[in-house]
């Protein structure tokens, strides 16, 4: 069945740094893939989103690019800030049903 | 965006007994919302997908008699966590499909979350 992968945590940066947490996925035809982000104590909330391949999503200045032919949609920012210490889901769309890879804590120092 | 909201945010409850956590969509018609359940530092596990005026749709390995799924109305789904062990305790978020997404694109809006925990 369809499956999204990321890349394990947790990863620690410094404030400015760059930022890159790899997700690939499985699945037959082409769904639309996501980066959801959770917040300390807080639900998820839509981060960017790409619905078909070659297509960037962007938003707060973290960006992803739908990668068909290497089923791939990792997420970059030039330079992360404290707030952004969170955890990051990358998912995809199955049928309406969103299927989450398993989460990457990211924690920013000052 | 579209707003989707639970409740209760939290609640501890005592083994042995029921819990209902509400999910609304404030601003849209959800004729499809879904529950997910998440442990400490893991993934969201899809519990089921409720549709309004029919049963709900369960995942493979979850108790349909255990968390009962109600979606009487176009705006609330409700999870009730029957008999509640300690190792319900989790953290259940529901989600549904604004008016423009949804199943054409898939993007959900999601609650804040209700965090059980069972003593």
């Amino acid at each position: 069945g369809d499956s999204v992968t990321q890349m394990e945590g947790p990863v620690t940066l410094s404030e400015e740094a760059f930022l890159t947490i790899n997700c690939t996925y499985t699945a037959t035809g082409y769904p639309s893939l996501f980066w959801y982000v959770q917040y300390p104590g807080e639900g998820l909330q839509l981060l960017l989103k790409a619905t078909k391949a070659d297509d960037k999503g962007s938003n707060k200045g973290f960006e992803a690019t739908y990668r068909k032919e290497t089923t791939s949609f990792h997420l970059e920012k030039g330079s992360v800030q404290v707030s952004d210490s969170a955890v990051y889901f990358c998912a995809l769309n199955q049928g309406g049903k969103l299927i989450f890879g398993q989460g990457t804590e990211l924690s920013v120092k000052p | 965006g579209a707003v989707v909201s639970q409740h209760p945010s939290w609640v501890i409850c005592k083994s042995g007994t029921s819990v209902k956590i509400e999910c609304r969509s404030l601003d849209f018609q959800a004729t499809t919302m879904f529950w997910y359940r998440q442990f400490p530092k893991q993934s969201l596990m899809l519990m089921a997908t409720s549709n309004e005026g029919s049963k709900a749709t369960y995942e493979q390995g979850v108790e349909k008699d255990k968390f009962l799924i109600n979606h009487a109305s176009l705006t609330l789904s409700t999870l009730t966590v029957t008999s509640a062990h300690p190792e319900d305790s989790s953290f259940y978020i529901c989600s549904a499909g604004g008016p423009t997404s949804g199943g054409r694109t898939g993007e959900l809006f999601f609650g804040e979350g209700s965090r059980l925990t069972v003593l």
